[in-house]
């Protein structure tokens, strides 16, 4: 298995552009999640897929962010307009999504996109 | 949320030397997992282990569930374990997102 890929690896854009970020979660995976990256606040949730289905986007920093799923092989994070603030390293995670009460569900991780915002 | 806590925060190694690190959350959970963060920026998964002990390698890892903590032990390090590692929990009466510690960052040197 290829694994969960993210593309671009790396993002350089100027503030006030638009940047979409993409995912392809492991194939059979129900769950799909985006992390973000940053010195001051580590690695936090922004928003989570169950079936394609959003589930919690409370992670979401403001309206400039939005994700979708259209289906179960690919995400995207989109953020318009980007700001220097949003500079950090983005992260896609897929589980299997088998998730009871008992147990949990392993995570796996993408290589990351690394934006910038100048 | 629920809170996760890692240390000790830095740790510097001789090669071939072993370490113990250690997470600590605050509330009942059903999903750990131990990442090594390597110096390219990609998050390795080491273990799945929301309980009970499991080895891979030089690697090992004990969680005890019940006492809310994990741990990480690492023997005979290599320079290649040099990176930051990240311990990440789900709660079990939550989202079925990962709530992340703020790591341990081990320097191996040679």
């Amino acid at each position: 298995d290829a694994g969960v890929i993210q593309s671009p690896r790396h993002e350089v854009t100027e503030m006030g552009q638009e940047v979409t970020l993409r995912c392809k979660p492991i194939s059979g995976h129900n769950s799909l999640f985006w992390y973000r990256q940053t010195m001051m606040r580590g690695l936090e949730l922004l928003i989570y897929f169950n079936n394609n289905v959003p589930i919690d986007d409370s992670g979401m920093p403001e309206d400039r962010f939005s994700a979708k799923m259209p289906n179960a092989s690919f995400s995207t994070l989109k953020i318009q307009p980007s700001e220097p603030r949003d500079s950090a390293v983005y992260f896609c995670a897929s589980s299997p999504g088998v998730r009871t009460i008992r147990d949990g569900d392993e995570q796996y991780f993408g290589p990351g996109t690394r934006l910038t915002v100048t | 949320g629920i809170q996760v806590e890692q240390s000790p925060p830095d740790l510097i190694l001789q090669e071939g030397a072993n370490s113990t690190l250690r997470c600590n959350f605050s509330d009942s959970v059903n999903n750990l997992q131990w990442f090594h963060q390597n110096p390219w920026g990609q998050l390795i998964n080491l273990f799945y282990i929301p309980s009970g002990t499991k080895q891979n390698g030089r690697l090992s890892a004990t969680t005890v569930a019940t006492e809310r903590y994990s741990l990480l032990y690492i023997s005979s390090s290599q320079t290649t374990d040099s990176g930051v590692y990240f311990c990440a929990v789900e709660r079990i009466r939550g989202a079925n997102n990962l709530f992340f510690g703020t790591g341990t960052r081990l320097t191996v040197i040679p």
